[in-house]
């Protein structure tokens, strides 16, 4: 079944640009029928959305982190990421990327296990 | 905007049932689809019921979800509770300005 993992660096400076990576396998990320997000989580508190992107390219994001997320897709790699840019401490957590069904489905099957990102110099 | 309600903990025995409450301050409930999530300790979230009351293969039937629109909330009933269960549990919606918004979590403590 197909499987994603999460990958980039575990720490990151303020007001840099924090970049993550999605690996997927076990199925291909061109097919139509899913798309792909990123969430992230704080530690010990609650899920937050982050975005999501099509195969074709077309982007959905979080008003509240819009101006500073950029996503993008690389079918020939069979991955997606997330640039996040001018970050601060309140985006240290653990961040994870999934796969939703376009039609049918669950918007978050399966996650991947998270990689937490801290934000500190 | 909107925000997503949920208690912050439940508890129960082991064999009892629990329901935990989603309830959507502003818009229908029923507008967009509920799903709802469970996150055991150190791990990722899985689904457990999408689409307002549709259980995915491998969760069990005493998981059920469903709508209130009186309420205008969401619930997640889990009956014959087991130690298993013990997890945090995350409802979500979707908005089509705000994009997908999760609610505020619960924990499930089975005693």
């Amino acid at each position: 079944q197909v499987q994603l993992q999460e990958s980039g660096p575990g720490l990151v400076k303020p007001s840099q640009t924090l970049s993550l990576t999605c690996t997927v396998s076990g199925g291909s990320i061109s097919s139509g029928r899913y798309y792909w997000s990123w969430i992230r989580q704080p530690a010990g508190k609650g899920l937050e959305w982050i975005g999501r992107i099509y195969t074709s390219g077309s982007t959905n994001y979080n008003p509240s982190l819009k101006s500073r997320v950029t996503m993008s897709v690389d079918t020939s790699k069979n991955q997606f990421s997330l640039n996040l840019s001018s970050v601060t401490a309140a985006d240290t957590a653990v961040y994870f990327c999934a796969r939703g069904a376009v039609v049918r489905g669950s918007p978050f099957d399966p996650w991947g296990q998270g990689t937490l990102v801290t934000v500190s110099s | 905007n909107f925000m997503l309600t949920q208690p912050h903990s439940v508890s129960e025995s082991p064999g009892k049932t629990v329901t935990i409450s989603c309830t959507r301050s502003s818009g229908r409930i029923a507008s967009n689809y509920v799903q709802w999530f469970q996150q055991r300790p150190g791990s990722s979230p899985t689904t457990v019921i999408y689409e307002d009351n549709q259980r995915p293969s491998g969760v069990p039937d005493r998981f059920s979800g469903s709508i209130d629109s009186s309420s205008n909330s969401a619930s997640l009933t889990i009956s014959g509770l087991k130690t298993e269960d013990e997890a945090d549990y995350y409802c979500l919606s979707y908005d089509y300005n705000l994009g997908y918004v999760f609610g505020t979590g619960t924990k499930v403590t089975v005693l």
